[in-house]
């Protein structure tokens, strides 16, 4: 199984500042890697698939990046609705086991 | 626009069963895969298993193989998770989602763009 971890665990940012996410693959998943944005109370949303590609009606301040075993996600100018848990994710071994990194919290500093 | 409808919260004892729905409106079925991920309280994202509901096979997790059962109704266009042995552990919201686009041959995988409101499972005696 691959194993997908995420750092940091919290991340503290003011508005208008930028917020760099990173996730790792135990091994190499190419560029099938996605993001999501979790609110409390609501399911996930896809940001990002493809490891950069934005998925419809997400804002241009989102971008990731990376391929092989190390992504990015980077959020250029925090608007308040940013503020949520943020979970990468690999599909490339299908008809293996999808797996979730653990999450990465962007709080209000 | 596609969206997936899940069924209620649901109150089990340990040892029962449980068997969550997810029915797809608005858009193709058959050749989307769904996906079943689920929720602890406080904890993050664990994906159970999916089926492409056109070959009705499902592909699981190895943590959940031999107690969770993954089916499709294309009449119906219900995608069902049913888990069994219940345990504390395994209160969770449960989610259906749908892969970004169609299956196709050597497809890896996909992310999934659509997902269900979640279902409140509690295991409780």
């Amino acid at each position: 199984e691959i194993v997908m971890t995420q750092s940091p665990a919290t991340l503290s940012v003011s508005p208008g500042e930028r917020a760099t996410l990173s996730c790792r693959a135990s091994q190499s998943v190419s560029s099938n890697l996605a993001w999501y944005q979790q609110k409390p109370g609501q399911a996930p949303r896809l940001l990002i698939y493809g490891a950069s590609t934005r998925a419809t009606g997400i804002p241009a301040r989102f971008s990731g990046s990376g391929s092989g075993t190390e992504f990015t996600l980077t959020i250029s100018s925090l608007q308040s609705e940013d503020f949520a848990v943020y979970y990468c994710q690999q599909y490339n071994n299908w008809p293996g086991t999808l797996t979730f990194g653990p999450g990465t919290k962007v709080d209000i500093k | 626009q596609v969206q997936l409808v899940q069924s209620g919260a649901e109150v089990k004892k340990p040892g029962s069963s449980v068997k969550v729905s997810c029915k797809a409106s608005g858009g193709t079925f058959s050749s989307y895969a769904i996906s079943w991920v689920r929720q602890a309280p406080g904890q993050g994202l664990e994906w159970m298993g999916g089926i492409i509901p056109i070959f009705g096979t499902a592909n699981y997790a190895q943590k959940f193989q031999g107690r969770v059962t993954i089916t499709a109704d294309e009449s119906t266009s219900t995608a069902y998770m049913e888990l069994s042995s219940l345990r504390s552990e395994d209160t969770a919201v449960y989610y259906c989602a749908r892969d970004l686009s169609e299956w196709l041959p050597h497809k890896q995988g996909d992310a999934f763009d659509i997902w269900g409101q979640g279902t409140m499972v509690t295991v409780s005696s």
